[in-house]
């Protein structure tokens, strides 16, 4: 099955940073998915982004298919954005959705 | 609107015990649906997931089963709980362009 790594594995901001996460998947895919759990464990689909970019408030996503990469960028980074965010790409032709391992932010005030 | 439902939220049950856990789909019909283990250390393992009405396919051997008795509703079961069975388990069902998770169960097995 598609391979999914994730960096950093942690990473810790003050409010108001910007970061850059990235996911690296080792086969092609039909669909991708971002998505972040908060520290209660609710899972949030961030995006839908099998290819190209897009935008949503201070959060942005692209994905770049052929070279099997995609990056999250937040902006301005907020104490709520704490949490754990997860690639999470669909190999095509398949039905199942694979984790990555994560990466763990922490956004101090 | 499309939801998904998820009970219960916490359960401690001992070794040895069975295990239902059930989730419901509201709002669409036919979809994908999947359960998932979370254990400590953040990253998800999906055990069952189910492309219609009866039918499962399961992604790792283990202790546990899944059924869909109805288009929208997912079981996970055990008939005998071991300790290694402690974990966040978490239900989702997806469309083509969106995946939604339930809230999930926090299941700790003393």
């Amino acid at each position: 099955g598609i391979q999914v790594e994730q960096s950093p594995p942690d990473l810790i901001l003050q409010e108001g940073a910007n970061s850059t996460l990235r996911c690296n998947f080792s086969d092609s895919v039909n669909n991708l998915q971002w998505f972040h759990q908060n520290p209660w464990g609710q899972l949030i689909n961030l995006f839908y982004i099998p290819s190209g970019t897009k935008q949503n408030g201070r959060l942005s996503a692209t994905t770049v298919a052929t070279e099997r990469y995609s990056l999250l960028y937040i902006s301005s980074s907020q104490t709520t954005d704490s949490g754990v965010y997860f690639c999470v790409p669909e190999e095509g032709g398949s039905y199942i959705p694979t984790f990555g391992r994560g990466t763990s932010l922490i956004v101090h005030p | 609107s499309q939801t998904i439902h998820q009970w219960p939220a916490t359960l401690v049950q001992p070794v040895g015990s069975p295990l239902s856990l059930e989730c419901t789909v509201e709002g669409t019909s036919n979809p994908n649906l999947y359960w998932y283990r979370q254990a400590a250390g953040r990253g998800l393992q999906l055990l069952f997931y189910s492309v219609g009405i009866g039918q499962i396919s399961s992604e790792v051997p283990q202790n546990l089963s899944a059924s869909r008795p109805q288009d929208r509703q997912f079981i996970l079961s055990s008939k005998k709980l071991l300790l290694s069975d402690s974990g966040f388990y978490l239900c989702a069902w997806s469309t083509q362009e969106s995946y939604t998770f339930g809230s999930g169960t926090r299941l700790t097995v003393v």
